[in-house]
């Protein structure tokens, strides 16, 4: 059964770093995002997107965060300068559609560490 | 606004005790969709059901079914028989025209099942 898969499944880096958090969607589809989950609480959306850009975005997405395709199968976000409050259990998710078929599948997630 | 509420925090049980877990949702869109993921201490998403708003019957899969009500905006899941390895934290998610791409999480509820 095809799946999402994350990379890494754990990443520790020090405050002020960029870090790159990977993604495979599932190969035919269409509609890509980014959750995130700070330990013990809900989970939150980052940001959606399609045909090879933003759809949708949260206030949480601020000019620290980016988000590219750079190839066929990679979906990745991008933290510029990593905060404390960065750190936090994120999640990639992709979609066929978006509507009525729009069943958001997970990957694993990336749990990131800030120091 | 749009809101999903889990006022179940945890609930533990004795394996194949039934149990279910609530899930009331808020929005004035008339078309939207509500699903129930699983999250296991392993700490993936696991999706389980995707309901959409103009579907209310019920839904039984297995040991898992859920109750889908308009009436009282709830979409609630029952597990019978609970097994041990049925302990997670679930998450209830609504998704609404006005919200556009995101999935609107609750606070998750936490199951425990002791054999």
């Amino acid at each position: 059964e095809p799946e999402v898969t994350q990379t890494p499944s754990h990443q520790v880096t020090q405050m002020g770093q960029e870090v790159i958090l990977r993604c495979v969607p599932i190969s035919n589809h269409l509609y890509f995002y980014w959750y995130r989950q700070i330990l013990g609480q809900k989970v939150e959306f980052l940001v959606s997107f399609y045909n090879n850009e933003i759809s949708e975005k949260s206030e949480i997405f601020d000019d620290q965060f980016s988000v590219e395709r750079p190839d066929g199968s990679n979906f990745t976000l991008k933290i510029r300068s990593t905060k404390l409050e960065d750190s936090a259990m994120y999640f990639c998710a992709s979609s066929e559609f978006h509507g009525s078929t729009d069943t958001q599948y997970f990957g694993p997630g990336t749990r990131l560490t800030v120091l | 606004a749009q809101k999903v509420t889990q006022a179940q925090t945890e609930i533990s049980v004795v394996e194949k005790e039934d149990v279910t877990l609530d899930c009331v949702y808020e929005t004035r869109d008339t078309t939207y969709y509500l699903f129930w993921y699983k999250q296991p201490p392993s700490g993936e998403l696991v999706f389980l059901i995707r309901r959409n708003s103009f579907d209310e019957q019920n839904e039984i899969s297995g040991r898992y079914s859920w109750n889908f009500q308009k009436s009282t905006s709830s979409f609630n899941f029952t597990i019978t028989a609970s097994q041990v390895v049925d302990s997670a934290v679930y998450f209830c998610a609504l998704r609404t025209n006005q919200a556009g791409t995101a999935l609107i999480f609750g606070k998750g509820t936490t199951l425990s099942v002791s054999s």
